[in-house]
């Protein structure tokens, strides 16, 4: 069974840079695994970011940004806001199913 | 406004079953690849199944295989989740997605599975 491995937790100043990063058990990320980043927020459903390793939806604001990145999918956040703060998940597809990261914890102290 | 509203969960013992339902509005249901997942109480995001536009190609996460079955009604613009032989592990909160990509949540019904 595929794991997706993302770093448990980040810390990030207001105003600063911040780059999550996506991996697969089964080898490198590739455009081919359609990589896709979520936001969390406590007691709320998640919501979409990335599409397809760096398309943003049109809510999505433009300081997100989604690439690969060596072997892993990459979401990068620049000038982090206060309200950044959240649970991030990246989803990647192999073989006609799907397989959710475990989550980064992103704190902007 | 793209919705999606889910509906059915609740407590229920192990070994019972329970069926999901998710009623969406605001885009074209027969044209959308549908999804459920779940998360469990304090825990990640797992995806559970997902379902084509007509309802003739199903995937499922391996631990479900064989106990839960993914549907669909588009006359209806309605997705189905049946889980039969529910065991403790299925407690999690259901979410139905449109899109492989879920891009659009629903905000998801709390299943506990206990005795």
């Amino acid at each position: 069974q595929t794991v997706v491995t993302q770093e448990p937790s980040l810390t990030v100043s207001p105003g600063g840079t911040v780059t999550l990063t996506c991996a697969s058990s089964t080898g490198a990320v590739t455009s081919g695994y359609y990589p896709n980043w979520f936001q969390q927020k406590p007691g709320q459903a998640p919501r979409a970011l990335i599409y397809s390793t760096s398309n943003r939806h049109s809510w999505t604001p433009a300081r997100f940004s989604g690439s690969l990145l060596g072997d892993k999918a990459a979401l990068t956040l620049s000038g982090v806001q206060p309200d950044d703060e959240a649970d991030y998940y990246c989803l990647l597809y192999n073989r006609n199913t799907w397989v959710f990261g475990e989550g980064t914890k992103l704190t902007v102290l | 406004e793209v919705q999606l509203v889910e509906s059915g969960g609740g407590l229920v013992q192990p070994g019972g079953s329970l069926r999901l339902s998710c009623v969406s509005s605001g885009f074209s249901f027969p044209n959308s690849w549908m999804i459920w997942v779940r998360q469990a109480p304090g825990k990640g995001l797992e995806w559970v199944a997902n379902i084509n536009k007509d309802g003739s190609e199903e995937y499922y996460v391996d631990s479900v295989k064989g106990r839960f079955t993914i549907s669909r009604d588009n006359a209806e613009n309605s997705l189905f989740l049946q889980m039969n032989s529910l065991r403790a592990d299925d407690t999690a909160v259901y979410y139905c997605a449109k899109g492989r990509g879920a891009e659009i949540w629903g905000q998801g019904t709390m299943v506990t599975v206990s005795s």
